[in-house]
């Protein structure tokens, strides 16, 4: 079975300090999507990033920066210089295997709520 | 193009009425699914469909139907609400080729009393 920690439930920082949002997952296969969605006050859930299991390059988008790696099980999401537009509640999303019939069911996280005080 | 769109935004219910949460998306996407919200339980997946007249259950299924007449529209009917079914809904739907990138509605808030 698939299975999402966030480890955090709440974080509160700064504005303009980095934050590192933990990810954690379990999957018995070898192939496989990672997403990470964003749920601003206003509830919608945006997406942010997608990663297949077979690239384990950190990517940046400017503030953003994600850490995958697959020897620890592990997808962390990193804002540096955070601002207060960053509080949101953030999920990690776990796919099904490419292999499944269904690779578009996600298995979330229970989502971690970050606040950027001012 | 609207993307997802869920109606009502907003739904009391008492227990035991009957309700259909309306999903429609303009994308031509194969793949839909419904997911319920939860506090301290993430998204959660109720039912889920890959094309019309095909649907399956997800990890929460019970006290939800789902129907897939048509590409575009991807109903959730609530039979006989009941208290736990309070949550906020939200329907999403994919490409069956490319990024398996979920789009996600607006959600649906539904209070059963």
């Amino acid at each position: 079975a698939q299975k999402v920690t966030q480890a955090q439930t709440e974080i509160s920082v700064v504005e303009k300090e980095d934050v590192t949002l933990d990810c954690v997952y379990e999957t018995r296969d070898t192939t496989y999507y990672l997403f990470w969605y964003k749920q601003p006050p206003s509830g919608e859930l945006v997406f942010l990033i997608r990663r297949n299991s077979f690239d384990e390059q950190n990517e940046i988008s400017g503030r953003y920066s994600w850490n995958f790696q697959k020897s620890t099980s592990s997808f962390n999401f990193t804002i540096t210089a955070s601002q207060v537009v960053d509080s949101a509640v953030y999920f990690c999303a776990l796919s099904e295997p490419f292999s499944s019939g269904s690779a578009r069911q996600l298995t979330f996280g229970s989502g971690t709520q970050l606040t950027v005080l001012p | 193009n609207a993307g997802v769109t869920q109606t009502p935004k907003f739904q009391v219910l008492k227990t035991g009425q009957s309700m259909t949460l309306q999903c429609a998306q303009d994308m031509n996407h194969e793949y839909m699914s419904w997911y319920r919200q939860d506090p301290g339980m993430g998204l959660r997946l109720i039912h889920y469909s890959v094309g019309a007249g095909i649907t399956d259950q997800g990890e929460v299924p019970n006290g939800y139907n789902v129907s897939r007449s048509t590409t575009e529209d991807f109903p959730l009917r609530l039979l006989s609400a009941a208290p736990s079914q309070t949550s906020v809904y939200f329907c999403a739907s994919s490409s069956s080729s490319g990024t398996r990138k979920l789009f996600f509605g607006s959600g649906t808030q539904l209070s059963v009393l």
